[in-house]
């Protein structure tokens, strides 16, 4: 079985400051790990994935994510926040070891104050 | 320009009376999927399809129905919705389960 967690339902961040968003996952199998992104009134789209290959990965929008199996965890970070960073964050978890069901955690609303 | 489409996008209904929720991409991809989003519990997958005519219960699947008669269409099915299925619902479609999910615009779910 796999799961996610990410810690915090609320993030808030001014405008130029680091974000930081934790996700820690647990999975039975090697993990492939994917951070979305929620515009109010959208769908998700994705950020950034992990498949395997380098344990730091670079997604759009300046975020990126670091793999840390030792921690289970795969937190996004950006160094300088901006206001149209304001979104819902979701970090999701998916394995070749079990049936296609891709596990999301509960998202992480992000607020960015001027 | 690589999509999913869901229609409608808005819908208030009553309790009892059927609705479908209709889902078309037009990516060629194997595997579609059915998320409903709900304030604190985030994305819960309904159901989801490998390829044509194979289905199968995702995480809350009651209450619901689906089919793949074809690749690109996936139609959400509510035999009997209640107020407990007022919820934004998502189709998904993907390479493969390691890959990217893309995802429709959301159809929002109103039954009273």
């Amino acid at each position: 079985a796999q799961s996610v967690t990410q810690l915090g339902s609320h993030v808030s961040v001014s405008e130029g400051a680091l974000v930081l968003l934790r996700c820690n996952y647990s999975s039975s199998v090697p993990p492939y790990l994917f951070w979305y992104v929620q515009y109010p009134n959208q769908g998700l789209q994705l950020l950034l994935k992990y498949t395997s290959a380098a344990t730091l990965v670079k997604g759009i929008n300046g975020f990126e994510a670091e793999f840390k199996k030792s921690e289970t965890s795969f937190h996004l970070t950006k160094p300088s926040a901006h206001m149209s960073d304001a979104a819902e964050y979701f970090c999701a978890v998916t394995s070749s070891g079990g049936s296609y069901i891709p596990t999301f955690g509960r998202g992480t609303s992000l607020i960015v104050h001027p | 320009e690589a999509q999913v489409t869901q229609n409608p996008r808005y819908l208030i209904t009553v309790t009892g009376k059927k609705l479908t929720v209709t889902c078309s991409q037009n990516m060629n991809h194997e595997y579609m999927s059915w998320y409903r989003q709900d304030p604190g519990l985030g994305l819960r997958q309904i159901y989801y399809s490998m390829n044509v005519e194979v289905t199968d219960k995702g995480d809350v699947p009651e209450g619901y129905k689906v089919s793949r008669k074809e690749k690109r269409n996936f139609p959400l099915i509510l035999e009997s919705p209640s107020p407990n299925q007022t919820s934004l619902y998502f189709c998904t479609s993907s390479v493969g389960f390691t890959g990217e999910l893309f995802f429709g615009e959301g159809s929002r779910l109103t039954v009273l």
